[in-house]
C-alpha cells in the first residue's frame, strides 16, 4: 500500500525558532500534497495544498509568509515553521495523493507534534 | 461554505453494532471518505463513497445518499481495538478533504 512517512516525528523548540518538517511519499509519486494541522481534541484543518513544481495555496487564515512549504521532488514536501511561537504548538500531518483503484485516496504521513516552549 | 456534522461521543459493547452518522452541506461534492485516527497517530483510510449505496468492507460498511447529505459508517462485532475517532470528510473539488469534528467511539467490555 501507499506510504507516507514524516520527520521527525517529535519537535521541542525555543519560541522564535524555525522548524521544518518533511513529508515523503515511500512508494509512490505524489504530484499533490497536502498539510494539516491538529489541535487537542479537534478535527484536522486543511492549511495548505502542496503541489510539484509549483506555489502552494494556502487556506484562508494561514500565513503563507509564517508556514513556508516546498514541493522540490515528486516524493518530498517540506513545511518550515518560521518564527515558532507557543501557539503554534500543534500536530501537524501531511498526506500524499495515491492512486486506489477509480479513487484518489489521500493517505497521510504519521503526523509531528511541534511543542514551541 | 463547508458544514460537516457528526456526533461528538458514542459508546457501544465489545461484538455489537455501532451506526455512525454524518451529514454534509458543502458547495461542491465529489466524494465522502471515512478516517479512523486513534489517539496521537494520523487517520488511516477506512472507505471511500461518491455514488449512492452501500460499500462494505468487512467489518466496516460506509452508505451514502447525496441527495440527503448523509453518510454513515457501520462498524459490526465490535472489538475494543475499534475505540477510536472516526473522521467524516467530504471532497469538494479538487482533492482536499474537509473534515468533521470526529466521532470518538468507546468500546466496553
Amino acid at each position: 500500500g501507499a506510504v507516507v512517512s514524516q520527520h521527525p516525528s517529535w519537535v521541542i523548540c525555543k519560541s522564535g525558532t524555525s522548524v521544518k518538517i518533511e513529508c515523503r511519499s515511500l512508494d509512490f509519486q505524489a504530484t499533490t500534497m497536502f498539510w494539516y494541522r491538529q489541535f487537542p481534541k479537534q478535527s484536522l484543518m486543511l492549511m495548505a495544498t502542496s503541489n510539484e513544481g509549483s506555489k502552494a495555496t494556502y487556506e484562508q487564515g494561514v500565513e503563507k509568509d509564517k508556514f513556508l512549504i516546498n514541493h522540490a521532488s515528486l516524493t518530498l514536501s517540506t513545511l518550515t515553521v518560521t518564527s515558532a511561537h507557543p501557539e503554534d504548538s500543534s500536530f501537524y500531518i501531511c498526506s500524499a495523493i495515491g492512486t486506489s483503484g477509480i479513487q484518489e485516496t489521500q493517505y497521510f504521513g504519521p503526523g509531528t507534534r511541534l511543542l514551541v516552549l | 461554505g463547508q458544514n460537516i456534522d457528526q456526533p461528538t461521543e458514542m459508546t457501544a459493547t465489545e461484538g455489537a453494532i455501532v451506526q455512525i452518522n454524518c451529514t454534509y452541506q458543502t458547495s461542491g461534492f465529489n466524494g465522502l471518505f471515512w478516517y479512523q485516527q486513534h489517539a496521537g497517530e494520523a487517520p488511516t483510510f477506512l472507505s471511500y463513497n461518491v455514488l449512492d449505496g452501500l460499500e462494505e468492507k468487512g467489518r466496516f460498511s460506509s452508505f451514502l445518499s447525496r441527495s440527503k447529505g448523509y453518510s454513515y459508517l457501520l462498524l459490526k462485532e465490535l472489538q475494543m481495538k475499534d475505540s477510536a475517532s472516526y473522521l467524516c470528510a467530504v471532497r469538494d473539488t479538487g482533492y482536499a478533504l474537509n473534515f468533521g469534528k470526529g466521532t470518538s467511539l468507546l468500546v466496553t467490555p
